[in-house]
């Protein structure tokens, strides 16, 4: 298992700010990947954080509105840039530790944005 | 990935089992049958997970059809902290290792 640490668990933003989300793992892991989940909805997948190079973005996602950063095997950011308040959700880090097709993920607490 | 399809909630008696189905028709041979569930305000937790055969653990049991087309999670003794939202996802050979979350059975355990 992994221990999934993510700073802010919650914060206020006015709009058009931006807001640096911060997951830390207690080990190293293979895969990291970040996820939005929009009031009463389910988890959607922004992108894979890939240790030393550029992220992998879903579609509908793009690199300037949620640039993220990933300098080692325990550590990324997820940046949500020029906040509005459609931008107000949970934000999760994901992490994998064994196999793409068998190992399981792992969660964080997630980071309650509300943008006003 | 295949799609997987859930009914939107149920409820169980407090003590008794819990059997969330999840019908995942168009699987392919090399995809995994996953469940996760998410309780209010927390992160999602991994349950259990399955190729074939059934599989149990502390936690619940996974009971997936001969023709792997739908799958079971079952919960032995439902407690009131198993109230969640329970996701069955299906992920395989060629993923990038994410999870797809559809919109999962919101189990509401009572007394």
């Amino acid at each position: 298992s992994a221990v999934i640490s993510q700073k802010p668990s919650r914060d206020i933003c006015q709009r058009g700010t931006s807001l640096t989300i911060q997951c830390q793992v207690d080990s190293q892991v293979t895969m990291m990947f970040w996820y939005r989940q929009q009031p009463g909805q389910s988890l959607t997948l922004i992108a894979t954080a890939n240790q030393g190079s550029e992220a992998t973005y879903e579609s509908g996602f793009v690199i300037d509105k949620f640039p993220i950063s990933r300098p080692n095997l325990t550590f990324s950011t997820l940046t949500v840039s020029n906040m509005s308040p459609e931008d107000s959700s949970i934000y999760l880090c994901s992490v994998g530790t064994g196999s793409t097709n068998t190992g399981e993920l792992f969660f964080g607490e997630g980071s309650r944005l509300t943008v006003l | 990935d295949a799609k997987t399809t859930q009914p939107p909630s149920m409820d169980c008696a407090e003590g008794r089992a819990a059997n969330l189905p999840c019908n995942h028709s168009t699987i392919s041979g090399n995809e995994y049958v996953y469940w996760y569930r998410q309780i209010h305000s927390q992160g999602p937790q991994y349950i259990i997970h399955g190729l074939k055969n059934n599989e149990t653990n502390e936690m619940a049991s996974l009971i997936i059809t001969e023709d792997r087309k739908s799958s079971t999670l079952i919960l032995p003794h439902a407690t009131l902290r198993d109230t969640a939202v329970y996701y069955c996802i299906v992920r395989g050979g060629g993923s990038q290792g994410n999870l797809i979350f559809g919109k999962g059975t919101k189990l509401s355990v009572k007394p």
